[in-house]
């Protein structure tokens, strides 16, 4: 069972707030992600980490910045939530061995602006 | 990265065998081949992994040709359970500044 969590799992919030979406894995894993999914659609990632101080944009644009002060914290911040940010935010973290990687996603917040 | 093709959906009856292929003519010498099932309002879950050949473990086979420029996934006797959506991945295990690319992927129903 994979140790990963996120907080909160839904949230309802106006338009113009500052939010923060939280995910925390206990498995000493490196990299993390951030993704974004719209209900029936792609996955899209948005933020990766691949260690302490050091984040990049993913292949979807976003608007969303992202932190990574500790090895099992990776939070999420929207400064300044629309509705276009409503989505399915899904948080994950990898470890590689040799010839095996694998990705373990948390349960997602799904984010409701309006 | 190597762009993935999978069919859009596929239906199918509990009891049966599904093989979902996954086309990836670009594949690169350092590549593996992943599969990850996804449930409505969940995230991703690994299933399968592969470089070549085939590889088995208890929920699924991965069916790897020697070109490499495919890949099935093969669940045995399915049930309402494994209606999901299933992604191909292909990339480096070792993505260090990258990270994969789900795609669209497989959407499967099973049906009674």
């Amino acid at each position: 069972e994979a140790d990963i969590y996120q907080t909160p799992r839904y949230l309802v919030i106006g338009t113009g707030k500052k939010i923060t979406l939280e995910c925390s894995q206990t498995m000493g894993h490196d990299k993390m992600y951030w993704y974004q999914q719209d209900p029936g659609m792609e996955l899209h990632l948005i933020h990766y980490s691949y260690g302490v101080n050091s984040t990049e944009k993913g292949d979807l644009s976003s608007e969303s910045t992202v932190s990574r002060i500790r090895t099992e914290h990776f939070p999420l911040t929207l400064e300044s939530a629309r509705p276009s940010h409503t989505s399915q935010y899904l948080c994950a973290s990898s470890v590689t061995e040799y010839s095996y990687n694998e990705q373990f996603f948390g349960p997602g917040t799904r984010l409701t602006v309006l | 990265l190597a762009k993935t093709t999978q069919p859009i959906s596929m239906d199918s009856y509990e009891g049966q065998e599904v093989n979902i292929t996954c086309s990836h003519n670009n594949i690169a010498t350092n590549d593996y081949i992943t599969w990850y099932q996804q449930f409505p309002s969940q995230g991703p879950r690994f299933i399968i992994q592969g470089y070549k050949t085939k590889v088995t473990n208890e929920v699924a086979s991965l069916f790897i040709p020697a070109d490499r420029k495919s890949s099935t996934l093969s669940l045995p006797r399915v049930s309402l359970s494994d209606t999901a959506v299933y992604y191909c991945l292909v990339g480096e295990l070792d993505t260090g500044r990258r990270a994969l690319t789900f795609g669209s992927g497989t959407r499967l129903q099973v049906q009674p």
